[in-house]
């Protein structure tokens, strides 16, 4: 059974400041996302990672794939308030996605 | 707006009444899933078609759930008779089945059983 494992579960911390999130999955995978949940609303995909090796940037946020060590990371930098929100991994495998329970991330101004 | 559309936004109802969902996915993709969130947790899987045909369901989905996808584009959810236990947000997604299966997802149904 596939299970993907995230921590921390909740991080708060102050802006300006670099913290990396951790997502480690169970066994083989097709592909692996990043989704970003604000509260009360749907998911917004930020990342997809195809394979070993692979590092993906937008803005503050880099995110890269392990997939002998089943390690993805999410790295913010330089925070800021506007990146406040819950931050979900997600494995893909035969067709379906099975996410993490999400790293909530709160920014101090 | 051409990404994917719930109906409706929120649904409350008493325990034991059935309800029922919509999902209108982006109008190209041939794959939708639905999946159920709870409070605090990661979106959990529930079903999934491909066109018309249901490929796959979680042990999560109990007899009292049911989804169709008649013609292959619109979805529906039902639940029978509900609990409070199926409170939730449950959401719909749409990809193509082409390449990597990125899903797109919308805006969900969050439901209350009282």
């Amino acid at each position: 059974e596939l299970k993907v494992e995230q921590n921390p579960l909740f991080l708060s911390m102050q802006e300006g400041k670099n913290y990396t999130i951790y997502c480690n999955y169970s066994t083989t995978s097709d592909r692996l996302y990043w989704y970003r949940q604000d509260p009360g609303k749907s998911l917004e995909s930020l990342f997809v990672l195809l394979s070993n090796g692979a590092v993906k940037q937008e803005g503050r946020l880099m995110a890269s794939l392990d997939t002998k060590a089943r390690l993805s990371t999410l790295h913010i930098t330089a925070a800021v308030h506007d990146l406040s929100a819950t931050y979900f991994c997600a494995v893909e495998r035969d067709d379906k996605i099975i996410f993490g329970k999400g790293t909530r991330l709160h920014i101090l101004p | 707006d051409t990404g994917v559309s719930q109906d409706p936004r929120h649904k409350i109802t008493k325990r034991g009444q059935n309800v029922t969902f919509r999902c209108d996915p982006i109008s190209e993709h041939n794959r939708l899933y639905w999946y159920r969130q709870t409070l605090g947790q990661g979106p959990e899987f529930l079903t999934y078609f491909q066109n018309e045909a249901q490929l796959e369901k979680s042990r999560l989905l109990s007899d009292r759930f049911s989804a169709e996808r008649p013609k292959g584009s619109f979805s529906t959810l039902e639940i029978q008779h509900t609990e409070q236990g199926d409170s939730a947000m449950y959401l719909c997604a749409s990809s193509l089945a082409l390449g990597y299966n990125e899903q797109f997802f919308g805006p969900g149904t969050r439901l209350t059983v009282l």
